[in-house]
């Protein structure tokens, strides 16, 4: 069974608008860590912001929030004013426990295209 | 003051060969991981080495053997490459003792095999 389900293959979304890009996970862990990452067209993996399971507030870094649901098991990243800059391929990604050194589980992403 | 280095960027060879992927990081970190991401971008876990110590080793070909000679620095070698191999590998970072610890991704090597 897939622990990390991104239901959406693209979104586009007008420059300036906000975009909710969508993630459900499956752990019985008590314990999990969720990550959002970016990829734009040249490759490289960017860490964009971190949900821990027992946090009581959404995380958010800037322009990206994270709608944090435990019940439903849902962390959906949203951008707030999209620039044409955030066209690029976003991944959730999930560690279970409580160890740095459990590697990440990713989802299939969600390619975003940002329209002028 | 590169944090997760890679080398090659891009490794074009033919079926049969075997090559090497080398990766350090200067970020202190314990663990290190290979991962491979697909034509479909779809990323998957290949290795997880903790202090020069193998931790995770999914289901890969035998053909592909980590080495880890410090916790600084983690190679792969692939033997007898197939047309299959014909990925994007990423290297990875991560500090153990912080649950929040993301992972530090080196900017890939992209394999192809003919």
């Amino acid at each position: 069974a897939q622990k990390i389900t991104q239901t959406q293959p693209g979104m586009f979304v007008q420059e300036k608008e906000a975009v909710t890009l969508d993630c459900t996970y499956d752990t019985s862990d008590p314990s999990y860590g969720l990550f959002w990452y970016k990829q734009p067209s040249s490759g490289e993996m960017i860490f964009l912001i971190y949900q821990g399971s027992y946090d009581q507030q959404n995380a958010t870094e800037g322009r990206y929030s994270l709608n944090f649901q435990k019940a439903r098991k849902s962390a959906n990243l949203v951008i707030s004013a999209s620039q044409l800059g955030d066209s690029a391929m976003y991944f959730c990604a999930m560690r279970e426990g409580y160890s740095g050194n459990t590697p990440l589980v990713f989802g299939k992403g969600t390619r975003l295209s940002v329209i002028a | 003051d590169t944090a997760v280095s890679q080398t090659p960027k891009y490794l074009v060879t033919q079926m049969g060969n075997d090559k090497s992927i080398k990766c350090e990081q200067n970020l202190g970190h314990d663990t290190m991981y290979w991962y491979k991401q697909d034509s479909k971008k779809f990323l998957k876990i290949m290795f997880s080495y903790n202090n020069k110590e193998l931790i995770i080793n999914e289901t890969v070909p035998n053909r592909f053997s980590p080495k880890s000679p410090d916790k600084a620095h983690l190679n792969l070698h692939i033997n007898s490459l197939e047309l299959g191999d014909s990925a994007v590998y990423f290297c990875a970072s991560s500090q153990v003792m912080r649950d929040d610890s993301p992972l530090h991704f080196g900017n890939g090597t992209r394999l192809t095999v003919t």
